[in-house]
């Protein structure tokens, strides 16, 4: 199916262990975003990139990395989980002509 | 700090009413403003995008955009109870960066 979708959908780990999210677009589009969303707070960008191999830190990059070797791929890691990572993670795409973005279902994460 | 304001709801209006949504922004230099809507356990979807002062209509749906006084507002005619989801406007601050209000919560009741 063409379009953007994430894994897993949910998950739950433990304080201090590595999680990586995943994300995977069809559309060819050149740009990708890591957003979370909590209650009160809306969206925050986390990461962004414009292309393979460019990335850049959005609002509340602290605690994750992301890499795009693909451009089709834009995988999340939280390099040692803390509770307050329990969020709704969600990934977008977007053209360069464009300024709409397009989101994937989301990742609801539990870190215990 | 660029910020996105929207009063958090619950906006309750009856069915076939007009449900008018506000978002005030801080960054002046701002040119390109969205609504987005987004069910409940759902992912954000685009209802409208307004880049030039004045209204924009789609169908139900006008987004009204004010530069001067930094506001943006969505205004839903007919108003549905599909209608019913949480409301985020968007303001892109520069380049690929668009900030997010928090939403509001709409209701319609048949």
């Amino acid at each position: 199916d063409a379009g953007i979708t994430q894994s897993p959908r949910y998950k739950i780990t433990e304080t201090g262990r590595q999680v990586t999210l995943m994300c995977h677009q069809t559309w060819s589009h050149s740009y990708m975003f890591w957003y979370r969303q909590d209650l009160g707070h809306g969206l925050r960008l986390i990461y962004y990139s414009a292309a393979a191999d460019i990335t850049d830190k959005g609002e509340v990059p602290d605690g994750y990395v992301v890499s795009r070797s693909k451009t089709e791929n834009f995988p999340l890691t939280l390099e040692s989980a803390t509770r307050s990572q329990t969020s709704v993670y969600f990934c977008a795409s977007g053209t360069a002509t464009q300024e709409t973005q397009y989101f994937g279902p989301g990742t609801r994460l539990l870190v215990l | 700090q660029k910020e996105v304001e929207q009063n958090s709801g619950p906006l309750s209006v009856p069915e076939g009413a007009i449900a008018s949504l506000n978002c005030t922004y801080s960054d002046r230099g701002s040119q390109s403003f969205f609504w987005y809507r987004q069910y409940s356990g759902k992912s954000p979807e685009l209802i409208m995008f307004i880049y030039s002062n004045g209204d924009k209509e789609d169908g139900r749906f006008t987004a009204q955009l004010n530069k001067a006084s930094q506001y943006v507002s969505l205004l839903i005619r007919d108003s549905q109870p599909s209608d019913s989801a949480t409301y985020l406007c968007a303001v892109n601050t520069g380049g690929f960066k668009t900030i997010f209000g928090a939403g509001t919560r709409l209701f319609v009741k048949a």
